[in-house]
């Protein structure tokens, strides 16, 4: 049981790349979630899923877009990478009932120069 | 939108001390978490709780709904305990969590 698992775990890109980062979870979760986490700030929700075929917006969405075409799996895509958006991006997933346990990720380090 | 504010940022104490860490929120909440993220970068989830206390070994989480505050305790500190401590809260039929930004605990041997 691998849990959330995180590809790739560092990135480096330069403005204007793409990229697309894959979360995969192995617990049968209907919700996930993908986060990022900046020096001084909370971890803020990106994009969420509540389920397979569904996406929604969350606080800090623009310049990223998301897929969940499998339910294991929540792919978040950078279509032209800007500087602001180097961080530390985390997935999470959950079961339905209960929300708030949250099941993270280790982690993606993406740098955009 | 729910404001989430933690004290304090900073923690350093020595070895065996008594540690308290402080979680406030604006708008009344279904449930607090607290989560635990290791300088190695992942993030686990210590409680959850709606009122009351809860234990989990030298941990223990309190809350109070009325003042809208909760506290995580950490009891005989150890150096493992060295970790950013995050308070989060949900609200009733929202799949969403807010999170406070963490307290940076350190304990020296």
């Amino acid at each position: 049981n691998a849990g959330v698992t995180q590809t790739p775990k560092f990135r480096v890109l330069k403005t204007g790349q793409s990229m697309t980062l894959l979360c995969a979870q192995d617990m049968n979760h209907e919700y996930m979630y993908w986060y990022r986490q900046d020096p001084g700030m909370g971890l803020r929700l990106i994009h969420y899923s509540v389920g397979e075929g569904t996406t929604a917006k969350g606080e800090v969405p623009d310049g990223y877009n998301v897929s969940r075409l499998k339910k294991q799996n929540f792919l978040l895509g950078l279509e032209s990478a800007a500087p602001s958006q180097t961080s530390v991006y985390f997935c999470a997933s959950s079961y339905v009932a209960r929300v708030g346990e949250q099941y993270f990720g280790p982690g993606t380090r993406l740098t955009v120069t | 939108k729910n404001e989430v504010e933690q004290s304090p940022q900073n923690l350093t104490a020595q070895e065996g001390e008594f540690i308290t860490i402080n979680c406030s929120y604006s708008v009344g909440i279904s449930a607090l978490h607290w989560l635990q993220q290791h300088p190695g970068g992942g993030i686990v989830s210590l409680f959850m709780l709606s009122s009351g206390k809860k234990k989990h070994g030298r941990l223990i989480a309190t809350i109070n709904i009325q003042e809208k505050h909760s506290s995580l305790h950490i009891t005989a500190s150890h150096p493992r305990d060295s970790a950013v401590y995050i308070c989060a809260v949900s609200n009733f039929g929202n799949e969403k969590l807010t999170f406070g930004t963490g307290t940076r605990l350190t304990i020296i041997p």
